[in-house]
């Protein structure tokens, strides 16, 4: 069966500091992997995308690492702000038109 | 929030009502996707539509029923045969059905039924 687990499932840091949240599948074969900002009672918003080529991608203060061989992703967020308090997803497709599968979130606060 | 908005943000029913969930786009994407969504799980897919007139269950597509007769909507209607309906929905869109392409999230529409 097709799982994406994050971890942890919750988080607080402090704000200017970096943290990295953790992501692992099981889908197979793989396309892409996607991270996905959402804020509490918002839709959720795209961060980054990899293919499996890829390795590394940053946006902003956000950096994703994808390791396929051994089917972990995690996101490194730098310089942590208050505005970075959210839910962060990982979501997996299988194959170039596959349906996405989605990891549970890890709930992200940030305090001053 | 891209282009695709949804109504309403909150909507309350009585159970053993029917109610229908909004979602329109403006971004000339050809597929549209309902998503639900729960505390401490992930998005579940209830049904998707690669083009206008065609659309296909997904994962959970009991006691949901959805039309395509727009490119630019998308409506939803939970009926009295859901079991579990309360939960915050989501519509999305992409350009093409799911591949590389990014989906957009609307706002979501929060469903309490008592």
């Amino acid at each position: 069966k097709n799982q994406v687990e994050q971890s942890p499932q919750s988080l607080i840091i402090l704000e200017g500091k970096n943290c990295t949240l953790q992501c692992n599948y099981t889908v197979s074969p793989f396309s892409n992997l996607r991270w996905y900002k959402q804020d509490t009672g918002r839709g959720p918003v795209s961060l980054t995308i990899m293919t499996f080529s890829e390795n590394t991608k940053s946006n902003g203060r956000y950096t994703a690492t994808l390791d396929a061989d051994t089917k972990q992703s995690s996101l490194h967020i730098t310089a942590s702000q208050l505005s970075d308090s959210a839910s962060y997803i990982c979501v997996v497709t299988g194959t170039s038109y596959g349906k996405l599968t989605f990891g549970q979130g890890t709930i992200l606060t940030v305090h001053p | 929030d891209g282009g695709i908005t949804q109504s309403p943000k909150y909507l309350f029913r009585k159970e053993g009502q029917n109610v229908t969930l909004s979602c329109e786009q403006n971004l000339n994407h050809d597929a549209m996707y309902w998503y639900r969504q729960d505390p401490g799980q992930g998005l579940r897919l209830i049904y998707y539509s690669q083009i206008v007139n065609d659309f296909q269950k997904g994962d959970i597509a009991e006691g949901y029923s959805v039309s395509r007769e727009k490119k630019e909507s998308f409506p939803l209607t939970v009926t009295s045969a859901q079991k579990n309906p309360t939960a915050f929905y989501l519509c999305a869109s992409s350009i093409v059905f799911f591949g590389l392409y990014e989906q957009y999230f609307g706002p979501g529409t929060r469903l309490t039924v008592t």
